[in-house]
């Protein structure tokens, strides 16, 4: 069965970076996008961006941009988001997702745990 | 960027009452919506998928339904089980955008 498994919590202070990983399992790690979605406290769900295992190509919205990164690593079934310059407003469960259709980044399926940062001086 | 505009932003209903949930894209988005549930402290779950299709394991007293710009989430009669909070997700234009949100109480 499809899992995808989330690293654990992570303390930051202002200005660090921070690199959440995302293990993927029962299916061909290669065939399907991984998006990234997070969610402040209290607050609903902002997109992130997605990642194209195949070709490593990705998407960002203009407001991460510059200060995300995604990445995977093939041979493991893991993939990576870092986010740098971190302030509170970074503070927030960080969450994959698999897509839900192959070679395609439409909707999701399959979502990891999350990942609570805390970002605090 | 596509708006997704979702209303109400809260809801309290009886068991057993017929609930409706709305999602009004900026623009058109054919049928590319999920919607997704999220109970207390835990990670989403993809409820319908393109607009109106319902995820395996949810009982069919959910449905979706809508195309374009309008879409409408249904659960026919609302139980205790289903006390959670409701998004919308367009995924016809980057960036992919989320509704703010709906979260179903039991009066």
């Amino acid at each position: 069965q499809v899992q995808v498994v989330q690293s654990g919590a992570e303390v930051k202070k202002p200005g660090a970076s921070v690199k959440v990983s995302c293990k993927a399992s029962g299916y061909t790690f290669n065939d399907y996008y991984i998006h990234w979605v997070r969610q402040a406290p209290g607050q609903g769900l902002e997109w992130v961006g997605w990642i194209n295992p195949n070709s490593g190509g990705t998407d960002y919205p203009q407001k991460f941009q510059g200060r995300v990164t995604m990445t995977t690593d093939t041979s493991i079934s893991t993939a990576y988001m870092e986010l740098s310059r971190l302030t509170s407003d970074d503070t927030a469960v960080y969450y994959c997702a698999r897509a839900r259709y192959s070679s395609s980044s439409v909707g999701t399926e399959y979502w990891g745990q999350g990942t609570l940062v805390t970002v605090s001086s | 960027d596509i708006q997704m505009t979702q209303s109400p932003s809260s809801l309290s209903a009886s068991v057993g009452d017929r609930v409706t949930i709305t999602c009004q894209a900026s623009q058109d988005i054919d049928n590319h919506l999920n919607w997704y549930q999220q109970e207390p402290g835990k990670a989403p779950k993809v409820l319908i998928y393109d607009a109106s299709n319902l995820e395996t394991g949810f009982p069919p007293r959910f449905s979706g339904s809508g195309s374009g710009t309008d879409f409408t989430l249904t659960i026919s009669s609302l139980q205790p089980e289903d006390i959670a909070t409701y998004y919308c997700q367009q995924y016809n234009n980057l960036p992919f955008t989320f509704g703010g949100g709906t979260k179903v109480e039991i009066k």
